[in-house]
């Protein structure tokens, strides 16, 4: 089992609509959780990071935490084809200092 | 203020010879970060430097790859004797602590022929 599962995709939304990206995680100690945007060619951008078990919101994008659960969301709602991008699950594991990446899930969001 | 910057953004090189990437981060983060991203791949940690500490190489794929940071800022990424499965882009991350969100900097591409 992989340490951080994503479904690869694409997923494919219409404009305007919500995309639901999830991401399961193995390790039942970690404590921080990142959701990370990477354009074709270009770096991991900083979407959001969760900490606590909920939903956590910033404008258009909200993410999930269930702990008990082993996994972490991420809502775009009002999908813009702007928002067509490779969306990076990551997590802090408890014992070290790296951050484990998902493979990501390809988002397409068509107009 | 700046962001994390890297230099070069491309490397083009021949098989087995040496290669250096410079990675900045941004202005008082104490921890610094290299990954590595091969085409269609996730992020592969290689290694993890937080202050003063010793650093935590466990990444590293080979005793050909090594870094440094000086002065607990400015970081070099060396690959001796590359090869082709070196080929990959190489980011590099910095954080206030290990605990906190990183941010990345714009990458560099190697290319070994």
């Amino acid at each position: 089992q992989k340490e951080v599962e994503q479904n690869s995709g694409p997923l494919s939304v219409p404009e305007g609509a919500i995309a639901s990206l999830n991401c399961t995680y193995s390790d039942r100690g970690s404590q921080s959780f990142f959701w990370y945007r990477q354009y074709s060619g270009k770096s991991p951008e900083l979407i959001m990071f969760i900490y606590s078990n909920g939903d956590k919101e910033d404008g258009r994008f909200t993410a999930q935490l269930n702990k008990a659960s082993q996994y972490v969301s991420l809502l775009i709602r009002d999908s813009q084809p702007s928002d067509s991008a490779t969306y990076l699950c990551a997590v802090k594991i408890e014992y070290g200092n790296k951050l484990v990446f998902g493979a990501g899930t390809i988002l397409r969001v068509k107009s | 203020g700046a962001g994390v910057s890297q230099s070069p953004s491309n490397k083009v090189t021949e098989k087995g010879k040496d290669v250096e990437l410079r990675c900045d981060p941004i202005s008082g983060h104490t921890a610094l970060y290299w990954y590595r991203q091969s085409l269609g791949q996730g992020l592969e940690f290689l290694i993890y430097f937080q202050g003063n500490s010793a650093p935590d190489k466990s990444g590293l794929p080979s005793d050909r790859f090594s870094a440094e940071r000086t002065g607990g800022s400015v970081s070099t990424l060396t690959i001796q004797r590359t090869q082709q499965e070196d080929s990959a882009v190489y980011l590099c991350a910095s954080s206030w602590s290990s605990y906190n969100e990183q941010f990345f900097g714009p990458g560099t591409r190697l290319t070994v022929l």
